[in-house]
């Protein structure tokens, strides 16, 4: 098993562009999640999904977009890049959610920078 | 809303010593909790899930413990070596909306 897989590694966008951040789980996961990480702080949670075709937001979800077509894929859409968007990037999967969730799997994480 | 917080920020200790990490959280109406370790520009690996049930969870040198009644849990890393220096991250889940919510981090070098 790959676990869960992020592409591209590293992304340099200049102010307006957009991009689609990819994340694939190979472990049948239904719930899938994106967070960023920005220096020294702690994950905070954009968007998630608890199966195919259902997202919702999460604590920070402005300028981002998300679709779940499938239940191994789960892209995070950046529209109209903006500085305050650099940040890493990670996806993470699990088997159940909420308070009785299963442990979080995370890739590798994805470093945006906007300029 | 869920608020996690991490003491110490910061810990730099030399090889050999047993230390203890710490996590608060806000909303005790959780069943369980999770340990990452993060590594400079990577990505987070999990290093222990505790349920309340359990009290405490051991993965050889290190065991974490949750006290939910407290709002505390703790990680505990015996015998500590230069590979273990990385960011310790404490998550537990709640915050109104599916997911995890993080503290920001102990980062710990570990002295040869």
């Amino acid at each position: 098993n790959a676990g869960v897989t992020q592409t591209p590694k590293f992304r340099i966008l200049k102010i307006g562009q957009s991009m689609t951040l990819q994340c694939t789980q190979d472990m049948n996961h239904n719930y899938m999640y994106w967070y960023r990480q920005d220096p020294g702080m702690g994950l905070k949670l954009i968007y998630y999904s608890v199966g195919a075709g259902i997202t919702d937001k999460g604590e920070v979800p402005n300028g981002y977009n998300v679709s779940r077509s499938t239940t191994e894929d789960f892209p995070l859409r950046l529209e109209l890049a903006a500085p305050s968007q650099t940040s890493v990037y990670f996806c993470a999967s699990s088997s159940s959610s909420g308070r009785f969730y299963n442990e979080q799997f995370f890739g590798p994480g994805t470093r945006l920078t906007v300029l | 809303k869920q608020e996690v917080t991490q003491i110490p920020a910061a810990l730099s200790v030399p090889e050999g010593e047993n230390l203890v990490l710490n996590c608060s959280f806000t909303d005790s109406a959780i069943y369980n909790l999770q340990w990452f370790r993060q590594d400079p520009g990577k990505g987070l690996t999990s290093l222990l899930l505790i349920q309340s049930s359990q009290r405490e969870q051991t993965s050889g040198r290190l065991n974490a413990s949750l006290d939910k009644s407290s709002g505390r849990s703790t990680l505990y890393i015996a015998a500590s070596q230069p590979g273990d220096s990385a960011t310790y991250l404490c998550a537990a889940p709640g915050g109104g909306a599916d997911g995890l919510t993080f503290g920001k981090g102990t980062h710990l070098i570990i002295q040869p």
